[in-house]
């Protein structure tokens, strides 16, 4: 059973870092490409940034992008994103999900119960 | 604002048959497939229908999904209480290479 568990939220302030994790079980990790897609409170979905099998390609919404990095460590079964210069708008629920393949294409076949980041003073 | 647009809200009676719908453009529908995914209060998102019109094991076949040009469809057809949801439609978005969403519809069963 694919299980994917997002950790790593919480209360930050506006200017400062979080780092998100993702860990991923029940399938072979380094085949599938990964993505984090949020959900600002009673909002809708958004795509976030998404990352291939291999790392070598990467995407980013034009909303994070230069503020956010993401990354994965196919050793350790893992999902990162390393987020930088939060603001209020951040604030959202991340949820880590699986594509269904290897490329980056958007095709979320299996979701992490999220993990939520409120960015306030 | 939503590249993909979905009304906000529908709903039917148990029994009924409804239809979502999920427009685009040439750059997202027309030129990829289409994903459905349904989202209960408080829990995440789960995939309903990929590639247009295949539903993943597990998923009733009272759920259907269509594509016609820039537009999407999903019928759920003889309406069930527990069917109240949100739903999402997505799609690859070729200019601005990456995936995008509708703004979901909130399904209500009267």
């Amino acid at each position: 059973e694919v299980q994917l568990v997002e950790s790593g939220g919480g209360l930050v302030q506006p200017g400062r870092s979080l780092r998100l994790s993702c860990a991923a079980s029940g399938f072979t990790f380094d085949d599938y490409a990964m993505h984090w897609v949020r959900q600002a409170p009673g909002k809708g979905l958004e795509w976030v940034s998404g990352i291939s099998w291999n790392s070598r390609s990467t995407g980013y919404a034009d909303s994070v992008k230069g503020r956010f990095t993401i990354s994965r460590d196919n050793a350790k079964n893992s999902l990162y994103v390393q987020m930088n210069s939060l603001r209020p708008e951040d604030t959202a629920f991340y949820y880590c999900a699986k594509d269904a393949k290897g490329t980056i294409f958007g095709d979320y076949r299996n979701w992490g119960q999220g993990t939520l980041v409120t960015v306030s003073s | 604002q939503s590249v993909l647009t979905q009304p906000p809200s529908a709903s039917g009676t148990p029994g009924q048959r409804v239809t979502l719908s999920c427009s685009g453009s040439s750059s997202n529908i027309r030129s990829n497939t289409v994903n459905w995914y349904q989202q209960f209060p408080g829990t995440a998102p789960k995939l309903l229908i990929y590639s247009n019109d295949q539903r993943p094991s597990g998923v009733p076949d009272r759920f259907s999904g269509s594509k016609s040009g820039t537009s999407a469809s999903l019928a759920i057809s003889g309406l069930q209480s527990e069917d109240e949801a949100d739903y999402y439609c997505a799609a690859w978005d070729d200019s601005l290479n990456g995936p995008v969403f509708g703004g979901g519809t909130k399904l209500t069963v009267l």
